[in-house]
């Protein structure tokens, strides 16, 4: 029979456009997100990261606003450009104390970028 | 640093056939995961270590599965035996405590 898999949201923009990718975490005790970037046939790779005692973080071209009230990250990517095209993860940990992690994932973005 | 090493790269073995996944963390970390990625259920937690110790394995599948990690610098994940429905990527990841956590490149599983 046909296999049914994940269905990714999708993001498309056109190149030199801001890119704004939404996730929804579980756990209020959380207290760490990371965003991860994931190019076809790799590994996830690490954006940035930001702790709950925040709201806002800035990278390269990159920032993370956390909104710890309704549980929700976003990523912006400022000038996205063709290369910024894969699939985005947000990741929670969800460790016990400070000295465990346990990362746990969202379903992931595509994000696919129209030159 | 090399980064996270995984060995194989691909995997293709027979139905009921024993498989190792091998995995060489970041030097110095002392946290290590093993992940499945699959189509239907996306980045799965199978198990992580803390000081070589394993602290959560409620998402290893099933018996068949096992992870070790006898040193710091050395995990191994088996299924014993494989089935098809474990065909996926196995990824491993390392990390220092409650920091970004560094994958390897995954092994991808193929069972018939």
């Amino acid at each position: 029979g046909e296999s049914v898999g994940l269905h990714l949201p999708t993001l498309s923009v056109q190149e030199g456009d801001n890119s704004i990718i939404n996730c929804a975490y579980s756990n209020s005790a959380s207290d760490y997100f990371i965003w991860y970037k994931q190019e076809s046939g790799k590994g996830p790779q690490f954006i940035i990261d930001i702790r709950s005692n925040m709201d806002k973080r800035q990278g390269q071209r990159v920032t993370v606003l956390l909104n710890k009230t309704v549980k929700h990250l976003s990523l912006q990517i400022a000038a996205t450009q063709p290369g910024d095209s894969a699939v985005y993860f947000c990741a929670e940990n969800m460790g016990y104390g400070g000295a465990t992690n346990k990362l746990i994932f969202g379903t992931g973005t595509l994000l696919a970028v129209q030159p | 640093d090399a980064g996270v090493i995984q060995s194989p790269r691909h995997e293709v073995t027979e139905m009921g056939q024993e498989v190792t996944l091998r995995c060489k963390p970041i030097s110095g970390h002392n946290s290590l995961f093993w992940y499945r990625q699959t189509m239907m259920r996306g980045l799965e937690l199978l198990i992580y270590f803390n000081n070589n110790v394993p602290i959560d394995d409620s998402g290893m599948p099933e018996d068949r599965f096992s992870a070790k990690m006898p040193n710091a610098s050395f995990s191994t994940l088996k299924i014993q035996p494989s089935e098809p429905r474990d065909s996926a990527v196995y990824f491993c990841a390392s990390s220092w405590v409650d920091t970004e956590a560094f994958f390897g490149q995954g092994t991808r599983l193929t069972v018939v």
